[in-house]
């Protein structure tokens, strides 16, 4: 069936750097996409989303970039702080109004003092 | 985010109990949601509701009921907990229409586990 994964479980980066995580989808008719940041203890929050007619979008700190032809998402967060240290989801829809989103499994992102 | 409350936020039951997981929202939002969270499965969508009167069942539905008491407020029961319920709960809300986003909005989560 339809899915969305990530590339790699966990990712260590030196506070400072700059830190990629990767999510691979599958399912050709999603047309949405949100990164989600959880910190230990606490919800999903949102960090920055984007829509299947950009490939890339910026925030603070924060780019997501959009390759449809491989179907494949990126969330790039700049000069790593210790507090983005956190799992991070990748999550997409096809379907706008209904919008059940499909979640990945998470990649856990630790930031080296 | 403090819109969005969930009450126990922690809970130990036995085997067999009902219980019931409260989440109520501040921000209007027409759509609410109930998910599960497992390690190394993500997030799972257990049920839905679009607005008072609509309930809808999603992945893993068996075993849970919800009820959409007004706009603010969804519970999720456990009608006979069993201990692969064990897990971490988070409710989410969204309003697409007039937010013109999908994006939805988690509450802090329950952790139950099941004797």
């Amino acid at each position: 069936g339809e899915s969305v994964g990530l590339h790699l479980p966990t990712l260590s980066v030196q506070e400072g750097d700059n830190s990629i995580i990767n999510c691979a989808y599958s399912n050709s008719a999603s047309d949405y996409f949100i990164w989600y940041k959880q910190e230990s203890g606490k919800g999903p929050q949102f960090i920055i989303d984007i829509r299947s007619n950009m490939d890339k979008r910026q925030g603070q700190r924060v780019t997501v970039l959009l390759n449809k032809t491989v179907k494949h998402l990126s969330l790039q967060i700049a000069a790593t702080q210790p507090g983005d240290s956190a799992v991070y989801f990748c999550a997409e829809t096809g379907d706008f109004g209904n919008e059940k989103l499909t979640f990945g499994t998470g990649t856990r992102l630790t930031i080296i003092p | 985010d403090a819109d969005v409350t969930q009450t126990p936020r922690n809970r130990i039951t036995k085997t067999g109990k009902r219980i019931m997981l409260e989440c109520s929202q501040t921000k209007g939002h027409d759509r609410m949601y109930w998910y599960r969270q497992d390690p190394g499965l993500g997030l799972r969508l257990i049920y839905y509701s679009f607005d008072v009167k609509d309930i809808n069942k999603g992945e893993i539905s068996d075993g849970y009921s919800v009820s959409r008491q007004a706009q603010a407020k969804f519970s999720l029961s456990l009608e006979s907990a069993i201990p692969n319920q064990t897990a971490l709960y988070f409710c989410a809300t969204s309003d697409p229409n007039r937010e013109n986003t999908e994006t939805q909005y988690f509450g802090p989560g329950t952790r139950l586990l099941v004797l």
